[in-house]
């Protein structure tokens, strides 16, 4: 099992629609929690970080944490052919200083 | 304030060479980590330093290695290249911590090896 695990898509969403992704991890006491948005030949940038449980919202992004299920999921609302690229989760290890990336989903939005 | 910056940006290399990679974090950020991206394998973690020590590792040979000057510059070394350490090799600082601390990521450089 991998330490953090996305659906590798493409989800395929039309635009001014909600985009969900989903990200499930396997250390049950990792602390903090990132996305990244990755375009094409790009390299990662800071979206949303989140560290409790329950919602984070910043604009059109919501991040939610549920700790128990070991689940943490990013939302998109009214999404823009620009939010198209790829999403990777992030988890840190509470034992030493790395950060674990998922393999990253993969997000259309057709206008 | 400028962001991380990443030299060279791309290389192209044979097998059984070596290869010096250079990152420069942001100004103050004292932690630099390193990940080799590839398709197949996603961001994987290769090592982050802070203060010029290597605080953590993550499951590469020892033909990796890397470390930090007092400017919080950071280089990592590939010896001996094999043609799957052809990958996009990505830098990001935080200010301490990368497990809380916002990471920046830089460009990458692009390593080729033929």
């Amino acid at each position: 099992q991998k330490e953090v695990e996305q659906n590798s898509g493409p989800l395929s969403v039309p635009e001014g629609a909600i985009a969900s992704l989903n990200c499930t991890y396997s250390d049950r006491v990792s602390q903090s929690f990132f996305w990244y948005r990755q375009y094409s030949g790009k390299s990662p940038e800071l979206i949303m970080s989140i560290y409790s449980n329950g919602d984070k919202e910043d604009g059109r992004f919501t991040a939610q944490l549920n700790k128990a299920s070991q689940y943490v999921s990013l939302l998109i609302r009214d999404s823009q052919p620009s939010d198209s690229a790829t999403y990777l989760c992030a988890v840190n290890k509470l034992e030493g200083f790395k950060t674990i990336f998922g393999a990253g989903t993969r997000l259309f939005v057709k206008a | 304030k400028a962001g991380v910056t990443q030299t060279p940006r791309y290389l192209i290399k044979t097998r059984g060479q070596q290869v010096t990679l250079s990152c420069s974090p942001i100004s103050g950020h004292r932690s630099v980590s390193w990940y080799q991206q590839t398709p197949g394998q996603g961001l994987q973690f290769l090592f982050e330093y802070f203060s010029e020590t290597q605080r953590n590792k993550g499951n590469f040979p020892g033909r990796f290695s890397g470390r930090q000057f007092s400017n919080s510059r950071s280089e990592m070394n590939v010896s001996t290249l094999e043609l799957g350490d052809s990958a996009l090799y990505l830098c990001a600082s935080s200010l301490a911590l990368p497990s809380t601390d916002t990471q920046y990521f830089g460009p990458g450089t692009r390593l080729t090896v033929l």
